[in-house]
């Protein structure tokens, strides 16, 4: 069970160049989520999808784009990248809540982004 | 705005040294405080959900703990094994607020 894929795990970009992250998660979860994590500065949510068809943007969402291809698939695109986006992006997925709580989300190993 | 402070920074342990980290919250209607653990170039990996408080949950050597204000970690008699940082996340509707992190290294 590989729970939640990204890739690639590492990428070197140009200021202004474009570039897709790609998340998959194959435990059946309604709601993905993509995060980004600076250093001293806790993870910052970019953008959701609480259920397929549908993205709400999240604390930081300006310079980012996603897709939700299907239950399994939520994309974050960089349409112009500038260096204040080298960052560690996190993709992550949760099941809707049940009588026992909310239920915890599970994290991807993360996309290495350095923007020069 | 939500906000969670996490605190110390940096913890540096024996190994059979038991401590406590701390997550002090502020959230306009808790729905749920996350603890997780992140090895260095993973992603979080969780630990325990606290909804209410007066809620304690144990994992081997790690309890957690919740207040109305904060939530503790403690680490009991702990290994290298536990070395790793510590988030800690508060949820309020659909939005996880994460604290910055404690990084717990624990020497043999």
């Amino acid at each position: 069970n590989a729970g939640v894929t990204q890739t690639p795990k590492f990428q070197v970009l140009k200021t202004g160049q474009s570039m897709t992250l790609q998340c998959a998660q194959d435990m059946n979860h309604n709601s993905m989520y993509w995060y980004r994590q600076d250093p001293g500065m806790g993870l910052r949510l970019i953008y959701y999808s609480a259920s397929e068809g549908t993205t709400d943007k999240g604390e930081v969402p300006n310079g980012y784009n996603v897709s939700r291809l299907n239950k399994r698939e939520f994309s974050l695109r960089l349409e112009s990248a500038a260096p204040s986006q080298t960052s560690v992006y996190f993709c992550a997925s949760s099941a809707p809540a049940t009588g026992l709580g909310n239920q915890p989300q599970h994290f991807g190993d993360g996309t290495r982004l350095s923007i020069l | 705005e939500d906000q969670v402070t996490q605190s110390p920074e940096a913890l540096r342990l024996q190994e059979g040294e038991s401590s406590s980290l701390n997550c002090s919250y502020t959230v306009s209607g808790l729905r749920g405080l996350f603890w997780y653990r992140q090895d260095p170039g993973k992603g979080p990996e969780f630990l325990f959900t606290l909804y209410s408080a007066g809620e304690e949950k144990e994992k081997e050597r790690l309890k957690a703990t919740l207040t109305k204000k904060e939530s503790f970690l403690h680490i009991t008699a702990p290994k290298p094994e536990d070395s790793a940082t510590y988030l800690c996340a508060v949820l309020n509707d659909y939005k996880l607020s994460f604290g910055a992190g404690t990084t717990v290294t624990v020497r043999a």
